[in-house]
């Protein structure tokens, strides 16, 4: 059963810990994008990845990290420095930097 | 300053009319213009076009980019209730290999 899959599908935080969403993939894909979708508003590049041990920053780094040890995993933290975590966070993937994206289901993040 | 524009931000029809959704759209070394349409969870992927001028299509929907305007239409002809979405619009830049984004255009189709 090829996909991508996010755990969880919604999560739970208090105000100043950290959270690690996880973002999994069996489609071989190269490249792998973290997205934030707030109401009103588009989907907003956090963090992408071409290739493992790779990333980079998009528009809306700060306050999250990321690793790519292997190229089937693509997790992202949202540390207690994101001043605005609560959101729908989505990750993707494609091919190459070339192909159109597919995403995940997605993990609703809620911080009180 | 990159950015993906849609229009409009909502719309609302009957089953069975037509419907055209606007995509402009301003990216620094555009490469390609990609349509998602979202329903309750993630975007799955519609079209992604490159070449002006050639459309593409799947069924009742269509869609084709024109890169002199810088834009794109998302036609959907007898809309169906399983249409209502929000369709996505992103332009694809060939440095930094960063999509961006519009708002999204929420359609409602009412029986």
């Amino acid at each position: 059963d090829g996909g991508i899959t996010q755990s969880p599908k919604y999560l739970f935080r208090k105000e100043g810990q950290n959270v690690t969403l996880s973002c999994e993939q069996n489609l071989n894909h190269d490249a792998m994008y973290w997205y934030r979708q707030d109401p009103g508003q588009g989907l907003r590049l956090i963090y992408y990845s071409q290739i493992v041990n790779d990333f980079q920053k998009g528009d809306i780094a700060e306050g999250y990290s990321v690793s790519r040890e292997k190229k089937e995993s693509f997790p992202l933290t949202v540390t207690s420095a994101q001043k605005n975590p609560t959101a729908f966070y989505l990750c993707a993937t494609a091919r190459d930097s070339l192909y159109e994206q597919y995403f995940g289901p997605g993990t609703r993040l809620t911080v009180t | 300053e990159d950015k993906v524009v849609q229009s409009p931000l909502s719309l609302v029809v009957h089953e069975g009319d037509t419907v055209t959704l606007n995509c402009s759209y301003e990216v620094t070394n555009f490469r390609s213009l990609l349509w998602y349409k979202q329903e309750k969870k993630a975007p799955t992927f519609l079209f992604m076009l490159t070449s002006s001028g050639i459309e593409k299509k799947s069924g009742r929907l269509s869609s084709i980019l024109d890169k002199k305007e810088l834009f794109s239409i998302l036609n959907i002809t007898a809309t169906q209730t399983g249409d209502s979405a929000i369709y996505l619009c992103a332009g694809d830049s060939n440095t930094g290999n960063q999509f961006y984004f519009g708002t999204g255009t929420s359609l409602t189709v009412i029986p």
